[in-house]
């Protein structure tokens, strides 16, 4: 069935370092949504891209949609400690109203 | 943004109990309600999608009577885990949507399982 690739699993970096966390679809997405969970903690929800080819920018954090809107990305430039965490996707499922999580990237950061 | 309580954070009880781990939402009317479970360093996979006033749809391969589910209000859904065993130790998140089917989501804290 359809679903949500998300890659890298992990990505390690050295502080100041520019990192990108990837989501893909086989079929065309309706929305997609950024979430960040720090270790321990719950998922907060960063953003969602609605338009095909959109780019949307949070200080250091750029999200786009692709232009045939099966694919998103997340890049963060000069990484940060703070940044450290595990970044998820979560798009519609194809013909559901239900959404679900891509599998996540986990950044850690060496600083 | 909204706000989601959950509670307990951490749980340990012993095999063979139930534990009740409540969702509320504190400043707006939540009429369905999300429960996830977290394996460490994994995905956050929907057990079962709460509706106020009505019977939960769980999720394929997630048994409804073992993971009991109530959203007897707008602001409340609890979930409770009967008769757990040590493979039910997990983490337990509720979240709540913000507004249409595929609005943004607003997690709890997330409760913490550990059946001994």
């Amino acid at each position: 069935g359809q679903q949500v690739m998300q890659i890298p699993q992990y990505q390690h970096v050295q502080e100041g370092e520019d990192f990108t966390t990837y989501c893909n679809s086989s079929t065309t997405l309706s929305n997609i949504q950024w979430y960040k969970q720090r270790p321990g903690g719950h998922p907060v929800f960063l953003i969602q891209l609605v338009k095909s080819g959109e780019v949307k920018k949070q200080k250091r954090l750029t999200f786009q949609f692709g232009e045939a809107k099966k694919n998103s990305s997340l890049h963060i430039t000069a990484t940060q400690t703070t940044d450290v965490g595990t970044y998820f996707c979560r798009a519609p499922i194809q013909g559901a109203q239900k959404l679900v999580f891509g599998q996540g990237t986990r950044l850690t950061i060496n600083p | 943004g909204a706000v989601v309580s959950q509670h307990p954070s951490r749980v340990i009880c012993k095999s063979g109990t139930s534990v009740k781990i409540e969702c509320r939402s504190l400043d707006f009317q939540a009429t369905t309600m999300f429960w996830y479970r977290q394996f460490p360093k994994q995905s956050l996979m929907l057990m079962a999608t709460s509706n106020e006033g009505s019977k939960a749809t769980y999720e394929q391969g997630v048994e409804k009577d073992k993971f009991l589910i109530n959203h007897a209000s707008l602001t409340l859904s609890t979930l409770t885990v009967t008769s757990a065993h040590p493979e039910d130790s997990s983490f337990y998140i509720c979240s709540a949507r913000g507004g249409g089917w595929a609005g943004e989501l607003f997690f709890g804290e997330g409760s913490r399982l550990t059946v001994l």
